[in-house]
């Protein structure tokens, strides 16, 4: 197993509502990724973060959004959850610059209803 | 936009035998990743492959990377039922910090 920790493990919510998922980094990561995988599909990358800044964005409009924290820790926040949000959500963490170190969290199953 | 296709994306093996999964990716790369995912859970890292010609094997699996071809293959030897999960090969270039995953394969073994 990983150092990475996601919580909660599932989540259930109804459309319009807001989330926030949680990671935490592995030791020594100071870089934190987030990807969204729908049922069937590879996973898309939604964002990374690293010194507590957006380092890189995909495909995702505004109502993603993210932090990262002083200890590398970071959230992903859904706003105005619509159903095909439904999907597990990843979160990777890595050392800057080190392509080998990422390695990914077990997720948070996402259900809207 | 760096695209990666797999190729099969079903793949039904038989007990005993060999198998190849195949990752193209269209545009430069420098960092080709395979992972494997057991139904509903994370991914598990298998192999990072950095450089053109390299290979890397851990028990039945071998991965290796053609970067002026494009492709990386994940050979599979003597297939056993614990091989059975899908496999995603994912791609970035020296530029980009995002990893662009294929669509994956799900392998099935069968006795």
């Amino acid at each position: 197993e990983t150092g990475v920790t996601q919580s909660p493990t599932h989540l259930i919510k109804t459309r319009g509502q807001q989330v926030t998922l949680r990671c935490s980094s592995q030791s020594g990561h100071n870089t934190v990724s987030w990807y969204q995988q729908a049922l069937g599909q590879g996973p898309q990358f939604i964002f990374q973060y690293y010194r507590e800044e957006e380092n890189g964005r995909g495909n995702f409009p505004p109502r993603f959004s993210g932090l990262q924290f002083p200890n590398y820790s970071s959230e992903l926040n859904v706003n105005a959850l619509e159903l095909d949000d439904s999907a597990l959500y990843l979160c990777a963490s890595s050392v800057q610059g080190a392509p080998d170190t990422q390695y990914f969290g077990p997720g948070t199953r996402l259900t809207v209803l | 936009e760096l695209k990666v296709e797999q190729n099969p994306l079903f793949l039904s093996m038989q007990e005993g035998k060999n198998y190849t999964i195949y990752c193209n990716y269209s545009t430069t790369s420098d960092r080709l990743y395979w992972y494997r995912q057991d139904p509903g859970k994370s991914l598990e890292s298998l192999f990072v492959l950095l450089s053109n010609g390299a290979v890397k094997q851990e028990g039945r699996l071998m991965a290796s990377l053609d970067t002026k071809a494009r492709l990386s293959t994940l050979h599979i030897t003597a297939a056993v039922h614990d091989l059975s999960a899908t496999y995603f090969c994912a791609a970035a270039s020296s530029n980009d910090y995002k990893l662009s995953f294929g669509a994956g394969t799900t392998v099935t073994v069968r006795a």
